[in-house]
């Protein structure tokens, strides 16, 4: 079975580091790209980037390059999204989501269940 | 604001059919065909409907259909039950710097 399991809920204070995880498993984890949505609570949907875990080939929305990093360990089938210093307004749930075909462009075929971030002081 | 423009809700009786648009400009949506469809339940991870404007994956029911004309698409859904009440998104490529973007999302209420 393909699929994308995410780590657990988080909860952490303003400033603090943090690395949520995305496994891939049941396909071969470096042909496909792996993008990474927000969804604030109560909003929609907020593409944040990609990563290609062949070469870690990066791309991010404008709105969230320098605010969060996208890394990728193919030797694990592992992607991630980490952030130096958490604000509240990082609060959200956010989903990995692979990508249909084998290219930067198109559909997410497969979400992840999603890992719930809570920054609260 | 998001970038492609959905209605906020809609709503249908069950066995009507009824449309989702998507509107966006000639940048996104009416320049490329890489057009896609979520469904998303309360508390659930999003799930693909449609894709590259009019396919549909494996496993997804024939009542669900995509188009486009211009600048805007469309996601139709027929026969309308019970599951089909969720948050429906669309999204599209778009050739500015985003490289993707979503719409605001529509509630579909079925009566």
């Amino acid at each position: 079975e393909v699929q994308l399991v995410q780590s657990g809920a988080e909860v952490k204070k303003p400033g603090e580091s943090l690395k949520i995880s995305c496994k891939g498993s049941g396909y071969s984890f470096t042909s496909y790209w792996i993008g990474w949505v927000r969804q604030m609570p109560g909003k929609g949907l907020e593409w944040m980037g990609i990563i290609y875990p062949g070469d870690s080939d990066t791309r991010y929305s404008p709105s969230f390059q320098g605010q969060v990093t996208i890394s990728a360990d193919k030797s694990i089938s592992t992607a991630y999204l980490q952030w130096s210093s958490l604000k509240a307004s990082d609060t959200a749930m956010y989903y990995c989501a692979r990508r249909s075909q084998l290219w930067l462009l198109g559909a997410f075929d497969i979400w992840g269940q999603g890992t719930m971030v809570t920054v609260s002081s | 604001q998001s970038a492609l423009t959905q209605p906020a809700s809609v709503s249908g009786s069950p066995g009507q059919s009824i449309t989702i648009s998507c509107t966006g400009t000639s940048s996104d949506v009416g320049g490329y065909n890489y057009v896609s469809w979520y469904q998303q339940h309360p508390g659930k991870a999003p799930k693909l409907m449609i894709y590259d404007v009019s396919n549909r994956p494996s496993g997804v029911s024939n009542r669900f259909s995509g188009s486009k004309s211009g600048n805007t698409a469309s996601l139709t859904i027929s026969g309308l039950q019970a599951e089909d009440e969720a948050d429906y998104y669309c999204s599209s490529y778009t050739s500015s710097s985003t490289l993707e973007v979503f719409g605001g999302g529509t509630k579909l209420t079925v009566l």
